[in-house]
């Protein structure tokens, strides 16, 4: 099936320190994801991205969808304790009969020191 | 609203048991999935329904059941247990196809 390359693994950063993942694939998809899981929790959708080449902000979150369909990165700035967490970019499989099924990628594990 | 609900939280069942996990969800959302996500993981789809009585199988459906009898519950059945199933388990719904997916808090499930 397909796989999504994230990196990196984990990252240990002090705070107000920017931070930056990425997330790259062999296949091209249509759609690129990033969730957030705290702690015991499910995961949450942080952006959204539909369009090559769209950058999309949200608060101190940005994120972009690369030109060639097959990459994305996120971008924390000025980090806070509560951005600690592991952040998962997903894609969606569209086409012909998939009905929103996501693939994930492994997680990048972020730890914030005060 | 509760959004979408869970339970168990946590289990451990000996290998060849059964046990069904519960989801819930309070948005009269159309779609809902099963997802497990093993140790240092991403989630991987299990099964999802895009409404009563729809159901298909995801991308490890092997050991699972499942049913869509309201559009609010979409439980997941383990027959025989095995160790390989020994995971967290989350259950997501969402309005439509191109929506977002709304996650449980999830079962954490440990076959011994």
């Amino acid at each position: 099936g397909q796989q999504l390359n994230q990196s990196p693994q984990s990252m240990f950063i002090q705070e107000g320190e920017d931070v930056s993942m990425n997330c790259t694939s062999s296949s091209i998809f249509n759609t690129w994801l990033w969730y957030k899981q705290d702690p015991g929790e499910g995961p949450v959708l942080l952006i959204a991205l539909y369009k090559a080449g769209e950058l999309t902000s949200n608060g101190r979150l940005t994120a972009q969808f690369g030109i060639t369909r097959k990459d994305s990165f996120l971008n924390i700035s000025a980090s806070i304790p509560s951005d600690v967490g592991i952040y998962f970019c997903a894609v969606d499989n569209a086409g012909g009969t998939s009905y929103g099924k996501l693939t994930f990628g492994q997680g990048t594990i972020l730890t914030v020191h005060p | 609203n509760a959004g979408v609900t869970q339970t168990p939280k946590f289990r451990i069942l000996k290998i060849g048991q059964s046990m069904t996990l519960q989801c819930a969800q309070d948005m009269n959302h159309n779609y809902m999935y099963w997802y497990r996500q093993d140790p240092g993981m991403g989630l991987k789809l299990i099964y999802y329904s895009v409404g009563a009585g729809i159901t298909d199988k995801g991308e490890v459906p092997n050991g699972y059941n499942v049913s869509r009898s309201t559009t609010e519950d979409f439980p997941l059945r383990l027959e025989l247990a095995a160790p390989s199933q020994t995971s967290v388990y989350f259950c997501a719904s969402s309005y439509g196809r191109w929506d977002e997916q709304f996650f449980g808090p999830g079962t954490r499930l440990t076959v011994l």
